[in-house]
């Protein structure tokens, strides 16, 4: 089954204590992106990345790190989380053609940093 | 960044009532997509639309591409229980990066 998988779906830490968030596609999509969504904000892009080792900042980056080392998998780090970043976070992947903006997104990671 | 003006941000109605939202920018989009969020899950891709005047259908919804390129349009018709939740229009600029801005979102409550 195609799909974008995240772990984990709930994640209660402290302030400053570092975390990663997984994030791995089954669909072999080049474009992978971080969103955190809060309310009344919708859904903002954190970073993205359009290859293997090719990351970008997207609206809101700070606090957050990413790698891509390998197509698949694209994981969130958060070196040391503040309350600000309670937030619930998704994932998502499609396809690098111009013919096709369409993103597939993950279950979502409810994160709270007290 | 860039944000869109989705109305309303939400909507009581009946069963067997149409629905409809929308989504407006100040600058101009390439291509609209429309999601749908349930409870504890992530966005879902209803509809998506990649060029000005376009009209598609997707069973009972249907959604447009403005002809300005600046808005978007969703219809819902004859709702039923199963279409509750927030629903949210997308726009991409081919700036090369992939990058949707998001609505705010329409939540969607049926009323028994």
């Amino acid at each position: 089954e195609a799909q974008v998988t995240q772990n984990p779906r709930y994640l209660i830490t402290v302030t400053g204590k570092k975390l990663t968030v997984t994030c791995s596609q089954n669909m072999n999509h080049e474009y992978m992106s971080w969103y955190r969504q809060d309310p009344g904000l919708g859904l903002r892009q954190i970073y993205y990345s359009m290859n293997v080792e090719v990351t970008d900042k997207g609206d809101v980056p700070e606090g957050y790190k990413v790698s891509r080392k390998e197509k698949r998998n694209f994981p969130l780090i958060l070196e040391s989380p503040s309350p600000n970043q309670t937030s619930l976070y998704f994932c998502a992947s499609s396809y690098q053609r111009a013919s096709s903006y369409e993103q597939y997104f993950g279950p979502g990671t409810r994160l709270t940093v007290t | 960044g860039q944000q869109l003006n989705q109305s309303p941000q939400s909507m009581f109605i009946q069963e067997g009532e149409d629905v409809s939202m929308n989504c407006t920018s100040s600058s101009i989009f390439n291509t609209w997509l429309w999601y749908k969020q349930e409870p504890g899950e992530g966005p879902v891709l209803l509809i998506a639309l990649y060029k000005a005047g376009e009209l598609t259908s997707n069973g009972r919804l249907t959604a447009q591409f403005g002809i300005t390129r600046k808005d978007s349009f969703l219809n819902i018709s004859a709702s039923i229980p199963s279409d509750v939740g927030i629903y949210f229009c997308a726009g991409h600029v081919n700036f090369g990066n992939e990058k949707l801005t998001f609505g705010t979102g329409t939540r969607l409550t049926i009323i028994p």
